[in-house]
């Protein structure tokens, strides 16, 4: 089955302690790209990667980091956790190849993230 | 920078009924206007799309309907069901090299038995 999977799907930690979030994709997708929700904010771009060791920043990389070693994984890094990245996070992937303008994701089912 | 406004942000009807949920956008060079459907515990999925070069697309009980020149596009679900209650995002796309997605806040939809 075609899909992203995201690794913890919950997880309660503490400010301050490193902690990683694993996504994988096996429809071979070039473009991939991590996303929080929060209430009354939508979905709001973390970072994204369109290839291979090819990443750049969303519009709200502060306090994150992300590598893209393998065309299939997309691990999203919280170096020191705080409390104001207490969200729930989506990865997402794509064969952005579609010159024409559509860029069509698919996304993991979610991790929800609770820093105290 | 570019925007998404998306209304109502919540939104409840009875089954049977319509509903319509409408998105403006910033960008005047965007040219991709899908929607998402959340439920509950899942990730977001794509429902529709609309590219710029046509005004309406329709999906069984679903439509999109494209005003580039006022910059909305809004959603129709036609004889909601129970199971059409969920989050729905609208998005605009931005030709930013890589055609990134700017979503709305979302719409909270709940259909009533």
């Amino acid at each position: 089955e075609a899909q992203v999977t995201q690794n913890p799907r919950y997880l309660i930690t503490v400010t301050g302690k490193k902690l990683t979030v694993t996504c994988s994709q096996n429809m071979n997708h070039e473009y991939m790209s991590w996303y929080r929700q929060d209430p009354g904010l939508g979905l709001r771009q973390i970072y994204y990667s369109m290839n291979v060791e090819v990443t750049d920043k969303g519009d709200v990389p502060e306090g994150y980091k992300v590598s893209r070693k393998e065309k299939r994984n997309f691990p999203l890094i919280l170096e020191s956790p705080s409390p104001n990245q207490t969200s729930l996070y989506f990865c997402a992937s794509s064969l952005w190849t579609d010159r024409s303008g559509a860029n069509v994701l698919t996304f993991g089912a979610g991790s929800r993230l609770t820093v105290l | 920078g570019e925007n998404v406004e998306q209304h109502p942000s919540t939104l409840s009807v009875q089954e049977g009924d319509s509903a319509v949920i409408k998105c403006t956008y910033s960008d005047s060079a965007s040219n991709y206007f899908p929607w998402y459907k959340q439920e509950l515990g899942k990730g977001p999925q794509l429902i529709i799309d609309i590219r710029s070069n046509v005004g309406e697309k329709k999906d069984q009980r679903i439509a999109v309907t494209l005003n580039k020149t006022a910059k909305h596009f809004s959603l129709h679900i036609t004889e909601t069901q129970p199971e059409d209650s969920a989050v729905y995002f609208c998005a605009a796309s931005t030709p930013k090299g890589y055609n990134k997605l700017i979503f709305g806040a979302g719409t909270r939809l709940a259909v009533h038995p």
